[in-house]
C-alpha cells in the first residue's frame, strides 16, 4: 500500500537560511512524487513533481527536490528561505493510471526574521 | 487560464442534513478529483471523475457521492451529515487521467453543527 511519511511536524528557520523538508514514501512500483504548499485558508499549490528521468527536479519559488530510490525519499530543499515561504508543505505520491494522491501529514514551516 | 473554482467557499449545516459542493475545473481539464482535509486525518482522497465516469474511489462511506457533467464540472454530495464531516473539501483538476499534476481549488470549508 502507498504511504508517505513526513517526519517533521513543524520546522522553524531564520529568513535567509537553507531549508530541507523530509519525505519518505512507500510504494511498490515507480512512484509519481509531488510537493505541494498550502497557505492558511487556501488550497494546495503544486511546487514540483517527479515522474521519471533526472532525479533532481526544479520547481517554482526556488524550490528543488531530489528523488533517491535507494532511500525511498523525496526531500524538498531551498537554499535561502524568504518570510513568504511560511506555510504548510505536503509531500504526495501517486500511481500511474490513477489520480488518487496519497499525502503525508504535512510539515508546517515558520520563518523568523 | 482561470484556475479551479469551488462554490460555495464556506458552508454551515446541521447534523442530518445533506450538502452539495461544486467544482469547476481548469478549462480543458477532464479529470476532477475530490479530497477531504481534516486536522485529524489529513488529506484523504474521496473520488475521481474522468469524462463523466467515476474512475477511482477512496475509503469513504456511501453517504459521500459525486458526479461529473459533460462540461467537466463536478459536484459532490454528502447525505445525512455527521459532525465528523466538518472539513475542508478540496477539488483538483488534471488535464488527463493518471496521477499527472493536479491543480487544486481553494476548497469549501464545511462546518457541521
Amino acid at each position: 500500500a502507498q504511504s508517505v511519511t513526513q517526519p517533521d511536524i513543524h520546522i522553524t528557520v531564520s529568513e535567509g537560511a537553507s531549508l530541507e523538508l523530509r519525505c519518505n514514501y512507500s510504494y511498490g512500483a515507480t512512484p509519481y512524487l509531488f510537493w505541494y504548499v498550502q497557505s492558511p485558508g487556501q488550497g494546495l499549490q503544486l511546487l514540483l513533481k517527479y515522474f521519471s528521468g533526472d532525479t533532481l527536479v526544479q520547481g517554482i519559488k526556488g524550490f528543488e527536490a531530489e528523488f533517491k530510490r535507494s532511500q525511498s525519499s523525496f526531500n524538498l530543499r531551498k537554499p535561502s528561505v524568504h518570510w513568504s515561504d511560511a506555510a504548510e508543505y505536503f509531500c504526495a505520491v501517486g500511481a500511474r493510471g490513477a489520480n488518487n494522491l496519497f499525502f503525508g501529514t504535512g510539515t508546517r514551516l515558520t520563518v523568523i526574521p | 487560464k482561470a484556475g479551479v473554482t469551488q462554490t460555495p467557499r464556506y458552508l454551515i449545516k446541521t447534523r442530518g442534513q445533506q450538502v452539495t459542493l461544486s467544482c469547476s475545473p481548469i478549462s480543458g481539464h477532464r479529470s476532477v478529483s475530490w479530497y477531504q482535509q481534516t486536522p485529524g486525518q489529513g488529506l484523504q482522497f474521496l473520488f475521481e471523475y474522468f469524462s463523466e465516469t467515476q474512475r477511482n474511489k477512496g475509503n469513504f462511506p456511501g453517504r459521500f457521492s459525486g458526479r461529473q457533467f459533460s462540461n467537466s464540472r463536478s459536484e459532490m454530495n454528502v447525505s445525512t451529515l455527521e459532525l465528523g464531516d466538518s472539513a475542508l473539501y478540496l477539488c483538483a483538476s488534471s488535464g488527463r487521467q493518471g496521477a499527472y499534476e493536479q491543480y487544486f481549488g481553494p476548497g469549501t470549508r464545511l462546518t457541521v453543527t
